[in-house]
């Protein structure tokens, strides 16, 4: 079956960068979207952005521009989402999500915990 | 481009029928129908109820359903149940790889 499985939660300082990771099981890892969604405490989802697998492109919400980036390692079916210029409002649980469309959201990672704070 | 409108929260009792609206604009919601659902218990990742605006997944319920009306979508959840508790967000497609989230609606079975 599909499993998404993300990298453990993370304790940041304002001004650092996290890279958070997701590897991909239970199918052809060239053949799902792979999105970052993130839900900061008690508030809703926010959607940060696409990687297509098979080429490496990506594409970005515009509020995280110049902040994020997304990658992927065919080697070891994994995506990473790195953010710099972290601060506090960044703090939230990130989500990998794969979807076989890229305007669907199919399978959600566990989710890891971000936490900035000086 | 800001997110899409739901009401922050709904209540029904068990048995009975909800709606929850969804509204964008002529750039989202009302340009594709490409609108999906997810419902989210606490503390757990949310789950795909409805996609591509009126399809249900395999093993989702069909008391699940889906609709649109011009920039508005819908999701009706008919018989309720106290397991429907749980907040639900909807998500448009908007054209140029960008999605937007609702801010979700809280479901009260009471």
């Amino acid at each position: 079956q599909v499993q998404l499985v993300q990298s453990g939660a993370e304790v940041k300082k304002p001004g650092a960068s996290v890279k958070v990771s997701c590897k991909a099981s239970g199918y052809t890892f060239t053949s799902y979207y792979i999105h970052w969604v993130r839900q900061a405490p008690g508030q809703g989802l926010e959607w940060m952005g696409i990687i297509n697998p098979t080429g490496g492109s990506s594409s970005y919400a515009q509020k995280f521009q110049g902040r994020v980036t997304m990658t992927r390692d065919t080697s070891t079916s994994t995506v990473y989402m790195e953010l710099s210029s972290l601060r506090s409002e960044d703090t939230a649980v990130y989500y990998c999500v794969s979807g076989i469309q890229l305007w669907s959201f199919d399978y959600w990672g566990q989710g890891t915990l971000v936490t900035v704070s000086s | 481009q800001s997110a899409l409108t739901q009401p922050a929260s709904v209540s029904g009792s068990p048995g009975q029928s909800i709606t929850i609206s969804c509204t964008g604009t002529s750039s989202d919601v009302g340009s594709y129908n490409l609108v999906s659902w997810y419902q989210q218990h606490p503390g757990k990742a949310p789950k795909l109820m409805i996609y591509e605006g009126s399809k249900r997944p395999s093993g989702v319920s069909n008391r699940f359903s889906g609709s649109k009306s011009g920039n508005t979508a819908s999701l009706t959840i008919s018989g309720l149940q106290a397991e429907d508790e749980a907040d639900y967000y909807c998500c448009s497609y908007a054209g140029s790889s960008t999605l937007y989230f609702g801010g979700g609606t809280r479901l009260t079975v009471l």
